[in-house]
């Protein structure tokens, strides 16, 4: 099956610091999701991108789909972005293991 | 509000005994899909069904056992024959064509003792 590499596995950044996460997957894909799971373990859907950028307030995804990898931009971190990102290609949903993000105050 | 249930929230069961984890979704999705975490890990597909009475085994199937009898429904069982079966259980539906994009249910932390 298709195989999905997250990097780095852990970050520690101070608030509002920007930082770049990076997904890599070994096979074609149709699809390909970001999460954040909160400390409470809830999956927030963040982007569904396939190919191409897409933004949200302080957040951006870009998938490069021939280059079978995709990038997450999370600019001016708060304190509230601490949590696990995941990122989901494929169509059953194969995760990878997770960036864990520590945003300090 | 449409979405998806877990239930419960939290579960204690003692060894070898069976035990099912519901899951609901309103959300008229075909498919539903079942994970298993573990502490500081990533997320394990353990079943999937993309339409009403057929499922498929993901990963880590063995000891888990499914049922698709309604679209809305997407119950787990975690039998016995699991020899580890403590964990958080996350369930999601999405459509199964066009827009796969899948949404989750808030999870059940199951504790055997």
């Amino acid at each position: 099956g298709i195989q999905v590499e997250q990097s780095p596995p852990d970050l520690i950044l101070q608030e509002g610091a920007n930082s770049t996460l990076r997904c890599n997957f070994s096979d074609s894909v149709n699809n390909l999701q970001w999460f954040h799971q909160n400390p409470w373990g809830q999956l927030i859907n963040l982007f569904y991108i396939p190919s191409g950028t897409k933004q949200n307030g302080r957040l951006s995804a870009t998938t490069v789909a021939t280059e079978r990898y995709s990038l997450l931009y999370i600019s001016s971190s708060q304190t509230t972005d601490s949590g696990v990102y995941f990122c989901a290609p494929d169509d059953k949903i194969i995760f990878g293991k997770g960036t864990r993000l520590h945003i300090l105050p | 509000d449409g979405g998806i249930t877990q239930s419960p929230k939290y579960l204690f069961r003692k060894e070898g005994q069976n035990v099912t984890l519901s899951c609901e979704q309103n959300l008229n999705h075909d498919a539903m899909y079942w994970y298993r975490q573990d502490p500081g890990q990533g997320l394990r597909l353990i079943y999937y069904s993309q339409i009403v009475n057929d499922f498929q085994k993901g990963d880590i199937a063995e000891g888990y056992s499914v049922s698709r009898e309604k679209k809305e429904s997407f119950p787990l069982t975690v039998t016995s024959a699991q020899k580890n079966p403590t964990a958080f259980y996350l369930c999601a539906s999405s459509y199964r064509s066009l827009n796969t994009e899948a949404f989750f249910g808030q999870g059940t932390r199951l504790t055997v003792v």
